[in-house]
């Protein structure tokens, strides 16, 4: 069973377009969210940490929420450097390792 | 300068060959992980280990081996077992000591069979 779906798998914004990511999770207790950006051939970098329902982070034009289901990355007034791979991952609890989704392919054309 | 370095960062390999992928950090980390990840899939957990001299096996081990002799190393053997180990392979360590649970990742290994 997957325990973390990210949607879409792909999106293509025109720069300045904000939208969000969604990222929905199944687990019997939430330890960590996890919000990761990755580029091609590259490692993932990571991003945020949430750890609770109704929890906000913000970074430059990323802001990250949380609900008891899901979870969402909002991308306001994108830019082509925004462009990337962004990852989803959820730790268990009791577990020590993560679980990531698909992800969300973003491409911001100029 | 903290860090995780993998090496190579690609390699080939031939039928039946065994090639071994190196996984080098210099955080103090207790914890690392293997994953493989191939396009349209996560992240898939092949093995991990918590301390020195002993590892698990993940969700996809079959056909790989570590192991874990030094606190600052984890490679990664991909054997002849593995019939399809084409794929892009990421080492990341975590420091569950501090009570924070998130990864630091290497910068990959493209593994392709020739």
């Amino acid at each position: 069973e997957d325990q973390v779906t990210q949607s879409p798998e792909a999106l293509r914004l025109q720069e300045g377009e904000s939208s969000s990511l969604n990222c929905s999770y199944t687990v019997s207790g939430l330890r960590g969210l996890f919000w990761y950006r990755q580029d091609p051939g590259k490692g993932p970098e990571f991003l945020f940490t949430l750890y609770s329902a109704g929890e906000e982070k913000e970074k430059e034009r990323l802001k990250a929420t949380l609900t008891k289901k899901e979870s969402f990355l909002h991308i306001t007034a994108p830019k082509p450097e925004d462009s990337a791979t962004y990852l989803c991952a959820v730790q268990e609890a009791g577990a020590n390792n993560l679980f990531f989704g698909t992800g969300t392919r973003l491409t911001v054309i100029p | 300068d903290g860090g995780i370095t993998q090496s190579p960062k690609y390699l080939f390999r031939k039928e039946g060959q065994n090639v071994t992928l190196s996984c080098e950090q210099n955080l103090n980390h207790d914890a690392m992980y293997w994953y493989r990840q191939d396009p349209g899939q996560g992240l898939r957990l092949i093995y991990y280990s918590q301390i020195v001299n002993d590892f698990q096996k993940g969700d996809i081990a079959e056909g790989y081996s570590v192991s874990r002799e030094k606190k600052e190393s984890f490679p990664l053997t991909v054997t002849s077992a593995q019939k399809n180990p084409t794929a892009f392979y990421l080492c990341a360590t975590q420091d569950p000591g501090t009570g924070y649970y998130g990864y630091t990742f290497g910068s990959g290994t493209r593994l392709t069979v020739v």
